[in-house]
C-alpha cells in the first residue's frame, strides 16, 4: 500500500524568503504525485502534480516540486515566500488507473513571518 | 464554471444521532469522491463512484457509513449511529477520467 510522509508539521519563513517543504513517499510503481493547499475552512486547491516525464514540475502561485525517485521524494520549493501562502501544504500520491486515488499525507502547517 | 458544492457546511449532533452529507460534483465529472479529514491529519478516502458505481469503499466503515450515488450525480454520505470520533472534516470532491480532482469546501462535523 502507498504511504506519504511530511515530516515537518510546522514550519515558519519570513516573507521574501526561500520555501522548501519535504515529502517523501512510498509506492510500489511509478507513482503519480500531487501538491494541494489548505487555506482555513476551504477545500483543498491543487498546485501541481506529477505524472511522467520532466522531474521539475511548475505549478500555480509561483511553486515547483522536483520528483527524485532515488530518494522517494517530491519536495515543494517558492523561491520567494508571500504572506498569503500561510496555509497547509499536502503531498499526495495517487493510485489507481488514472492516478486519482489519492493517499495525503500529514500535511505542513506554513507560517509567514512579516 | 462552478465548483463542487456540499452542504452542509456545519453541523453538530449527539453520539448516537444520525446525519448526512449532500455533494453535487462539477457537471460531466464522472469520479466522486468523499475524504474524510480528522483534525490535524490529511484526508483519507473513503469511497469513490464512477457515475453510479462504487470503485472503491475499502475504507469506508461499512458498519456505520453509508454512501449513495443513485443516478450518477448528486450523492450523499450518511453516518448512523454517529459516534465521537467521527467529528472531522467531510470533503467531497470530483474528476473527469484521469483529470484532476476538484474539492468542495467541506461539511465539519462535530459529534458531542
Amino acid at each position: 500500500a502507498q504511504s506519504v510522509t511530511q515530516p515537518d508539521i510546522h514550519i515558519t519563513v519570513s516573507e521574501g524568503a526561500s520555501l522548501e517543504l519535504r515529502c517523501n513517499y512510498s509506492y510500489g510503481a511509478t507513482p503519480y504525485l500531487f501538491w494541494y493547499v489548505q487555506s482555513p475552512g476551504q477545500g483543498l486547491q491543487l498546485l501541481l502534480k506529477y505524472f511522467s516525464g520532466d522531474t521539475l514540475v511548475q505549478g500555480i502561485k509561483g511553486f515547483e516540486a522536483e520528483f527524485k525517485r532515488s530518494q522517494s521524494s517530491f519536495n515543494l520549493r517558492k523561491p520567494s515566500v508571500h504572506w498569503s501562502d500561510a496555509a497547509e501544504y499536502f503531498c499526495a500520491v495517487g493510485a489507481g488507473n488514472a492516478g486519482n486515488m489519492l493517499t495525503f499525507g500529514g500535511g505542513t502547517r506554513l507560517m509567514v513571518k512579516p | 464554471e462552478a465548483g463542487v458544492a456540499q452542504s452542509p457546511r456545519y453541523k453538530i449532533i449527539e453520539k448516537r444521532q444520525s446525519v448526512a452529507f449532500w455533494c453535487n460534483p462539477i457537471s460531466g465529472h464522472a469520479t466522486l469522491y468523499w475524504y474524510q479529514q480528522i483534525l490535524g491529519q490529511g484526508p483519507k478516502l473513503l469511497i469513490q463512484f464512477q457515475n453510479n458505481g462504487v470503485v472503491d469503499d475499502s475504507q469506508l466503515p461499512k458498519d456505520r457509513f453509508s454512501a449513495e450515488r443513485l443516478k450518477g450525480v448528486d450523492s450523499t454520505l450518511k453516518i448512523q449511529p454517529a459516534k465521537l470520533e467521527d467529528s472531522a472534516v467531510y470533503l467531497c470532491a470530483s474528476s473527469q477520467q484521469g483529470i484532476e480532482a476538484f474539492f468542495g469546501q467541506g461539511t465539519r462535523l462535530t459529534v458531542v
